[in-house]
């Protein structure tokens, strides 16, 4: 079946490193893709999104890059600082079909002081 | 003013009852949505409407019953609770039905079925 990312891992990075969140999705018709950042206890928050128009947006700090060919997706987070410890979400918008994001199963952000 | 709001945060109830979790939007938002997310994090669709019309209804047993009276509010009606259903619930609302932005999210109900 259809699906997005990876099982929950985690990654661990040190304060002030660049961190690098990767995604997997199967869906060649997905149009529009958004990252999502959720800290424990809350709700997913949106980060940044890109369409598949695109192959890189910037934003503060984040960069997302989307590669349609083997249907990759990429969170880049610069100088990455403990206030960006969470578990962070990938989700794709089918451009036909379902009309509601699919998420991905997340990846742990575990910033080291 | 919080954009979604989902009350009560933590909800904790014995198997075989019935429980209601409420969502309101102050965004303007057309579009509302139940997700649920297990312990491993994984996120699901399980409703979606659409001022007021029903969109989406995943795969999703007969106890769950959303009903929006108006397109600020989406609730969640679950009746003969399982231990399955623990679980954290989502509301969110998205300005367009094609989900081709962003949605906001509620702050969640961590419901917990003894």
């Amino acid at each position: 079946g259809e699906s997005v990312g990876l099982h929950l891992p985690t990654l661990s990075v040190q304060e002030g490193d660049n961190s690098i969140i990767n995604c997997a999705y199967s869906n060649s018709a997905s149009d529009y893709f958004i990252w999502y950042k959720q800290e424990s206890g809350k709700g997913p928050q949106f980060i940044i999104d890109i369409r598949s128009n695109m192959d890189k947006r910037q934003g503060q700090r984040v960069t997302v890059l989307l590669n349609k060919t083997v249907k990759h997706l990429s969170l880049q987070i610069a100088a990455t600082q403990p206030g960006d410890s969470a578990v962070y979400f990938c989700a794709e918008n089918w451009a036909t079909g379902r009309r509601a994001l699919t998420f991905g199963s997340g990846t742990r952000l575990q910033v080291q002081p | 003013d919080t954009a979604v709001s989902q009350t009560p945060k933590y909800l904790v109830t014995q198997m075989g009852n019935d429980k209601s979790i409420k969502c309101e939007q102050n965004l303007g938002h057309d579009t509302m949505y139940w997700y649920k997310q297990d312990s491993k994090k994984f996120l699901k669709i399980m409703f979606s409407y659409n001022n007021k019309e029903l969109i989406i209804n995943e795969t999703v047993p007969n106890r769950f019953s959303p009903k929006s009276p108006d397109k600020a509010h989406l609730n969640l009606h679950i009746n003969s609770l399982e231990l399955g259903d623990s679980a954290v619930y989502f509301c969110a609302s998205s300005q367009e039905l094609l989900g081709t932005s962003g949605y906001t999210f509620g702050s969640g109900t961590r419901l917990t079925v003894v």
